[in-house]
């Protein structure tokens, strides 16, 4: 299994510019997070999703839109990228069953706004 | 909001020593509290986790202790290994939703 996988790695924005991040998993999850990471700094929850269709927001998702059409994909907007929005995306997912609710993080997607 | 602070932010101890690192949280209906490391480079990676209902749980060299009354949760390694090098993050989850809250993150280091 790949688990769950970002593209891209790495990414240069100019101001004002807008971006998808992609996510995959394919362990079959329900729910499914995206975080950012400052230098330095622990993970802040931008958004999360518990099912197709359904997403809400974290404690930062000003500046981001997500949406979750599929169980695989959760993929997260950036429109008009701004310098405060430099950091290391990580997305996760996880599975709610029993006793069960670890997440797995992708490897990340370091994103420099200039 | 709801908060998690993680105490120290460094640590340094030589190798074959124990390791202590210190999670509190302010919401007192959390009941899931998990410990990632994370290597230079990578996404977190779970090391090990306990509930709500649970005091204390143990996976070979590492443990991990709750107590509800004082909020607070420790992550304890021993017979530290230069491996165990990393950066640690306690977490918890708030409400029964998926709203997981990450303390700052504690660097760890096992000097040979």
């Amino acid at each position: 299994n790949a688990g769950v996988t970002q593209t891209p790695k790495f990414r240069i924005l100019k101001i004002g510019q807008s971006m998808t991040l992609q996510c995959a998993q394919d362990m079959n999850h329900n729910y499914m997070y995206w975080y950012r990471q400052d230098p330095g700094m622990g993970l802040k929850l931008i958004y999360y999703s518990v099912g197709a269709g359904i997403t809400d927001k974290g404690e930062v998702p000003n500046g981001y839109n997500v949406s979750r059409s599929t169980t695989e994909d959760f993929p997260l907007r950036l429109e008009l990228a701004a310098p405060s929005q430099t950091s290391v995306y990580f997305c996760a997912s996880s599975q709610l069953a029993g006793s069960t609710d670890t997440q797995y993080f992708g490897p990340g997607t370091r994103l420099t706004v200039l | 909001g709801e908060n998690v602070e993680q105490h120290p932010s460094t640590l340094s101890v030589q190798e074959g020593d124990s390791a202590v690192i210190k999670c509190t949280y302010s919401d007192s209906a959390s009941n899931y509290f998990p410990w990632y490391k994370q290597e230079l480079g990578k996404g977190p990676q779970l090391i090990i986790d306990i509930r709500s209902n649970v005091g204390e749980k143990k996976d070979q060299r590492i443990a991990v202790t709750l107590n509800k009354t004082a909020k607070h949760f420790s992550l304890h390694i021993t017979e530290t290994q230069p491996e165990d090098s990393a950066v640690y993050f306690c977490a918890a989850r708030f409400n029964y939703g998926q709203n997981f809250v990450f303390g700052p993150g504690t660097r760890l280091s096992v000097l040979p």
